[in-house]
């Protein structure tokens, strides 16, 4: 099992154009959450999503982000006309349940906003 | 609001020191709290969590509900120890964490 796999792992972008993040959860794994890391800041969740379903969309910013975990293919997180406050990383995390199980984390996408 | 603080951004020991890495937080619910590490180069991962009050890699932590922390303790601290640790909420339901901002532990040989 390779674990959960974020790419691209680098992405620049300049300002107004999208930013495509995506996320292949661990297999056998239907639960997926994004997370954002700001610099010097902690990780602050964002969405949870199970296949076809967003669950908990509180940590998402209001306009030009979104998600989506397709029955087939990977997670994608989605912002657009990126600014430069877009800049920093985002994780991906999968489990099998939801409740009371380790949540295992991908890599990150380091994102850059020029 | 929940919120983690983790008042070391850098911390510094020697091999074979007591290491201590600080976390209070703040909850008005029943807390779940967790560490989780980050070694140079690799992806988060969950080291231990204070519902299973367990020892991992020698490492432990325990929920003081009084003074509102869970702070990670090991007695004696080994160079691949080095590595970011966060310390992270968990209210109510699991996958919605809140992490602190983390500690850069160095173990120096």
């Amino acid at each position: 099992n390779a674990g959960v796999m974020q790419n691209p792992r680098h992405l620049v972008r300049r300002r107004g154009q999208e930013a495509r993040l995506r996320c292949s959860p661990m297999k056998g794994h239907s639960h997926v959450y994004w997370y954002r890391q700001l610099p010097e800041e902690g990780l602050k969740f964002m969405v949870y999503l199970q296949k076809e379903n967003i669950i908990d969309e509180s940590g998402m910013p209001k306009e030009r982000f979104s998600a989506e975990f397709p029955k087939e293919g990977p997670s994608i997180l989605r912002i657009q006309q990126v600014v430069r406050g877009d800049s920093a990383a985002y994780f991906c995390a999968s489990s099998p349940q939801s409740a009371n199980t380790e949540a295992f984390f991908g890599q990150g996408t380091r994102l850059t906003v020029v | 609001a929940q919120r983690v603080t983790q008042p070391e951004k850098l911390l510094s020991v020697f091999k074979g020191a007591p290491v201590e890495l600080k976390c209070n937080y703040s909850y008005s619910g029943s807390p779940e709290l967790f560490w989780y590490v980050q070694y140079s180069r690799q992806r988060l991962q969950l080291l231990l969590r204070h519902i299973s009050r367990e020892s991992i890699k020698g490492f432990t932590a325990d929920l003081n509900k009084g003074e509102t922390s869970f702070h990670l303790k090991k007695p004696f601290a080994q160079e691949e120890d080095s590595a970011m640790y966060y310390c992270a909420l968990g209210g109510g339901s699991n996958y919605k964490l809140t992490f602190g901002k983390g500690t850069l532990l160095t173990v120096n040989p």
